[in-house]
């Protein structure tokens, strides 16, 4: 069975510029969220969707935004790119609604360059 | 609100010796906690959870955590480690019934062969 699986693997922008960061769900997983792994911070909650819907965002700019498609696939957009947004868009899924007995799953990153 | 602390953010040991990473959280209520590993280049993966029952829980690779709800710890050991646990820990809480987990900044472990 595949897991999460993220592309692309690295992507370099220059400031200003807008990143599209891709990720698909495990099959039959319906809650997708995005982390973010900068240097120095560990892992900040970015974004979190389930069927389809923004559930929760975390501290982050209006610029960071997302969506997830009826396959339950998701994209994470980055408008305005600033230097400090070079990091690793670490993507994880998990099922929902099935209670508390939920893990979520990561996926391998992005690592995103701002020059 | 609720927050993870991991207070060692580096940590060296020598291959043999025993391991033990704090991490502390705070929220009221009832949580779910994890400890998640990442070697380097590899991407995050599971290596215990706690949902509830027996507070000391055994996960992948030899490591146990114990979580003790009067400290709201989730301290994660390891006997005695390998070079090959090398690599960044991470502890992380979800309030029951919510799917938002909060991570800490995370401890990176180097064991010396």
């Amino acid at each position: 069975e595949a897991g999460v699986t993220q592309s692309p693997t690295h992507l370099i922008k220059t400031r200003g510029q807008q990143a599209t960061l891709r990720c698909s769900p495990i099959s039959g997983h319906t809650s997708v969220y995005w982390y973010q792994q900068a240097l120095g911070l560990g892992l900040q909650f970015l974004l979190w969707y389930d069927e389809g819907e923004e559930r929760n965002r975390g501290n982050f700019p209006p610029r960071f935004s997302g969506r997830q498609f009826p396959n339950y696939s998701s994209e994470l957009n980055v408008n305005a790119l600033e230097l400090e947004d070079s990091a690793l868009y670490l993507c994880a899924s998990s099922l929902a609604g099935q209670g508390t007995g939920n893990t979520i799953y990561f996926g391998e990153g992005s690592w995103l360059t701002v020059v | 609100a609720q927050s993870v602390s991991q207070h060692n953010h580096h940590v060296i040991l020598s291959e043999a010796a025993s391991l033990e990473l704090g991490c502390n959280y705070s929220y009221g209520g009832t949580v779910n906690l994890f400890w998640y590993v990442q070697y380097p280049g590899q991407h995050l993966q599971l290596l215990l959870k706690y949902f509830s029952g027996d507070p000391l829980v055994k996960g992948i690779k030899g490591f146990e955590a114990e979580f003790i709800k009067s400290k709201f710890s989730f301290n994660l050991r390891k006997p005695s480690v390998q070079w090959s646990d090398t690599a960044e820990y991470f502890c992380a809480v979800r309030a029951s019934g919510t799917y938002k987990y909060i991570f800490g900044t995370g401890t990176r472990l180097k064991v010396l062969a």
